[in-house]
């Protein structure tokens, strides 16, 4: 199975600051890796996928790279409605694996 | 628009079994691969098994397979999860999702979850 380990796992930053959040794959998994944002109590809510595909509907804020193991999901502009846990997730083989999960919070 | 809802979770001895439903809408449900994915109490996200738009192709988790059983019935727009030998560390938020494929597969559109708990 193909692990997938996310860092930080938790993070606290400002309105308007970048944040950045990694996500290492045990394996190289090509492009095949999906980001996903989940508020407390709500679905998760696809934003990124292919690694930097930016999903419809989704604020352009929001930006993903990377490629085979070291990936990074990137707000360039955190906004108050960005908090909540965000999770990779690797397409490359079944068993389909999430990260661990990442806790933004707005300072 | 799309609009998954989930139904038949609850409070189950473990050895019990359950039904789950996904009742999809908004979208041509027999064109679309169809999946479980599941979160304990506080916990992240775990995929459990998914199924082709036809239903000739499943895969399972190693924690669900042979206890498991994904379904689906494009007549009726309806998935399901027969759910069999619960444990307690099957207790869960169970999601349906739609899968999309482009390059690779991802989660594009989710229900709101429905809660089985696992206890005696």
């Amino acid at each position: 199975d193909i692990q997938m380990t996310q860092s930080p796992s938790s993070l606290s930053a400002s309105v308007g600051g970048r944040v950045s959040i990694t996500c290492r794959a045990s394996q190289s998994i090509s492009s095949f890796l999906n980001w996903y944002q989940q508020k407390p109590g709500k679905a998760p809510n696809l934003l990124i996928h292919d690694a930097s595909s930016l999903q419809s509907g989704v604020p352009s804020r929001f930006s993903g790279s990377g490629s085979g193991t070291d990936f990074t999901l990137t707000i360039s502009s955190l906004q108050p409605e960005d908090y909540g846990t965000y999770y990779c997730q690797q397409s490359y083989s079944t068993p389909l694996t999430f990260g661990g999960g990442t806790k933004v919070e707005i300072k | 628009q799309v609009q998954l809802v989930e139904s038949g979770g609850g409070l189950v001895k473990p050895g019990g079994s359950l039904r789950l439903s996904c009742e999809a809408s908004g979208f041509t449900f027999s064109d679309y691969y169809m999946s479980w994915i599941r979160q304990a109490p506080g916990k992240g996200l775990e995929w459990v098994s998914y199924i082709s738009s036809s239903g000739s192709s499943i895969y399972y988790a190693d924690s669900v397979k042979g206890r498991f059983t994904i379904s689906r019935d494009n007549a009726q727009n309806l998935q399901y999860l027969q759910m069999s030998s619960l444990r307690a560390e099957d207790t869960a938020v169970y999601y349906c999702a739609t899968i999309k494929a482009v390059a690779g597969i991802y989660f594009q559109h989710w229900g709101q979850g429905t809660l089985v708990t696992v206890s005696s």
